[in-house]
């Protein structure tokens, strides 16, 4: 069955530091991939759609990456600040009309 | 451009009632997906509908319902509630262009405690 994983359940990092998430899927050959935060008792909010054929893409501080041969994505924050600390999801999605499957999340904390 | 809205906020039932979420999708968008998030974990696909069709199911059992109305807005219904069933309900609206990618725009959920 497509399994989803990100690679730990919490992440500390100081104010400055670049914060980088992993996300690992099997079984699945997805043809793009998205990555939502969500704060807590909140829903998820969208950040960035990376597509099969891009290998990277940016939105200001944010960065990801796609790697199919790896069957893994990598978010970058750089400059982080306490404001980026919430619960980050990774979800790999399929053709149009398919429903997203999402990771367990990442909970990154960026202190002061 | 509203967003995507749902009510009630918080509910508490006891096992074996039934319970209706209702959400209202974002203004243009003709999908609505609904999801169970359980606590510390990620949301798990209920259901899917596309101008008013059940457009895809995720693992759940067939107390789960739902339904899509012609303005897109959408209700999910929970028969014979467990205590397993207490969870945040979200639900996410898109449009569906035909392309590969469809962004979701989630609601703030629903969060209901089954005792």
């Amino acid at each position: 069955s497509q399994k989803i994983e990100q690679n730990s359940e919490a992440l500390n990092i100081q104010e400055g530091k670049t914060a980088t998430l992993t996300c690992n899927y099997t079984n699945y050959s997805p043809a793009y991939l998205q990555w939502y935060r969500q704060d807590p008792g909140r829903g998820p909010v969208f950040l960035l759609l990376i597509r099969e054929n891009e290998k990277e893409k940016r939105k200001e501080r944010l960065k990801v990456t796609f790697d199919t041969t790896l069957k893994q994505s990598l978010f970058h924050i750089t400059a982080s600040q306490p404001a980026d600390s919430a619960t980050y999801l990774c979800a790999p999605g399929g053709q149009a009309g398919t429903a997203l499957i999402f990771g367990k999340g990442t909970t990154l904390s960026v202190s002061s | 451009e509203t967003g995507v809205t749902q009510s009630p906020t918080h509910l508490i039932k006891t096992r074996g009632q039934q319970v209706t979420l209702r959400c209202s999708s974002q203004s243009g968008h003709n999908t609505v997906s609904w999801y169970q998030q359980a606590l510390g974990q990620g949301p798990q696909f209920i259901f899917q509908y596309y101008r008013e069709e059940e457009n895809g199911r995720g693992n759940f059992p067939p107390r789960f319902s739902g339904l899509q109305f012609p303005n897109y807005s959408s209700e999910l219904n929970v028969n014979a509630l467990e205590l397993d069933d207490s969870a945040l309900y979200l639900c996410a609206s898109s449009l569906r262009s035909g392309g590969a990618g469809e962004t979701q725009y989630f609601g703030p959920g629903t969060r209901l405690l089954v005792l």
